[in-house]
């Protein structure tokens, strides 16, 4: 079973704070994401990253940053956390989903179990 | 912009009723299609997929979607809920990068 890992499942940070959101997987994917989940907004793309050290933004990177030092680990950085990042944040991976390798659409997307993040 | 719209926000249908959650997008080109499940206080999971061959595909308990690409529709169907179908489901699809585009999501609630 693909296992997908979120460092938290509930945080509290105050404005201001800088803040660490892990993701751990184990397949050896080489896609991870990070989605915010809003009610209402269904989920929204804030990074993704196709291979260690590469990133490329979502549809909300603002106010965010990210960091993939190591394949099967994907960092979500809030460097001041602000009210309105309240959210529940989830991270997924996926293998390469096909449309940019040459139609070997072996996989998709398997997600964690998401981290409730509040800030004061 | 690429985008992807779920028709409905809330329904509620009693058991056995029969079910059709809309779900299109905006793209042009090739896609791949999902429908997820989010069952109250669990992950998101996978419920169905369309990558290629038949358009109408049947994923786990009972679901099926079928992709109508003159329409760029992948409509999400049941033909007999449960009460444990309550859940929120989201349709998504993946474009020309390995970006997944989600709804909004539908909340459908079952009354037993």
């Amino acid at each position: 079973d693909v296992k997908v890992t979120q460092s938290s499942r509930y945080l509290v940070k105050r404005t201001g704070e800088k803040v660490f959101l892990e993701c751990v997987q184990d397949m050896d994917h080489e896609n991870m994401f990070w989605y915010r989940q809003d009610p209402g907004l269904g989920l929204r793309l804030i990074y993704f990253s196709y291979d260690v050290k590469m990133k490329e933004k979502g549809d909300i990177p603002e106010g965010y940053s990210v960091s993939r030092e190591k394949k099967e680990r994907f960092s979500l950085i809030l460097e001041s956390a602000s009210t309105n990042q309240t959210s529940m944040y989830l991270c997924a991976s996926s293998f390469l989903l096909g449309l940019t390798s040459g139609g070997d659409t072996t996989d998709t997307q398997y997600f964690g179990p998401g981290t409730r993040l509040t800030v004061l | 912009a690429q985008s992807v719209s779920q028709h409905n926000h809330h329904v509620i249908l009693s058991e056995a009723a029969s079910l059709e959650l809309g779900c299109n997008y905006s793209y042009g080109g090739t896609v791949n299609l999902f429908w997820y499940v989010q069952y109250p206080g669990q992950h998101l999971q996978l419920l169905l997929k369309y990558f290629s061959g038949d358009p109408l595909v049947k994923g786990i308990k009972g679901f099926e979607a079928e992709f109508i690409k003159s329409k760029f529709s992948f409509n999400l169907r049941k033909p007999s809920v449960q009460w444990s179908d309550t859940a929120e489901y989201f349709c998504a699809v993946n474009m020309w990068d390995d970006k997944i585009i989600f709804g909004k999501g539908t909340r459908l609630h079952i009354l037993p």
